[in-house]
């Protein structure tokens, strides 16, 4: 089964304009978190990961935002732009854990 | 730098045939690894883990197994496929526990 989950399906986003991709998880134990990026036909990519002792992170473009009180998690995708367009993924697991549990995956498209 | 290789790339085989995926992990020494199966349109489902050599965890009863006689080789195999085991089937590994996991290229599994 899994224990993280995505609020939506798919999200259509203009070049240009900010993304924001959300993701729900249900096991309060779970400290880490990862965001990642698929294109069609290829593994995922690690775009930005967090842990629990933190509520926002920032990459290039990307920030990654953690509100454990609801145990939700969020990826912004700044000035988003064709190559952005994939599906993502958020995973989370907890300490001394192996296993990434994963979410169904949000399927971005950016419009030209 | 670390690299992941996962072959062959596609696959297309029959009902009740043998199956065996190989991937193996370049630039590292004792990686956790891991076999994912992504079904058409879903997110990722844990199949295997490994923490060493000959060490094999299963998430999921199947017909499929696992083996790692390597530290940098693990296999997916099975004695007799079924309709039900097409899907991508993604390898990925990691450093420690609560880490980020890279993945590898993918097989496109097809049974007929």
């Amino acid at each position: 089964g899994e224990n993280v989950g995505l609020h939506l399906p798919t999200l259509s986003v203009q070049e240009g304009d900010n993304s924001i991709i959300n993701c729900a998880y249900s096991n309060s134990a779970s400290d880490y978190f990862i965001w990642y990026k698929q294109e069609s036909g290829k593994g995922p990519q690690f775009i930005i990961d967090i842990r629990s002792n933190m509520d926002k992170r920032q990459g290039q473009r990307v920030t990654v935002l953690l509100n454990k009180t609801v145990k939700h998690l969020s990826l912004q995708i700044a000035a988003t732009q064709p190559g952005d367009s994939a599906v993502y993924f958020c995973a989370e697991t907890q300490s001394n854990d192996y296993k990434l549990s994963f979410g169904a995956g949000t399927t971005v498209t950016v419009r030209a | 730098s670390q690299t992941i290789h996962q072959w062959p790339a596609t696959l297309v085989q029959p009902v009740g045939s043998p199956l065996s995926l190989e991937c193996t992990v370049e630039g590292t020494s004792n990686p956790n690894l891991y076999w994912y199966r992504q079904a058409a349109g879903r997110g990722l489902q844990l199949l295997f883990y490994s923490v060493g050599i000959g060490q094999i965890s299963s998430e999921v009863p199947q017909n499929l197994s696992a083996s790692r006689p390597q530290d940098r080789q693990f296999i997916l195999s099975s004695k007799k496929l079924l309709l039900s085991d097409s899907g991508f089937y993604l390898c990925a590994w990691s450093r420690g526990a609560v880490d980020e996991q890279f993945f590898g290229p993918g097989t496109r599994l097809t049974v007929l």
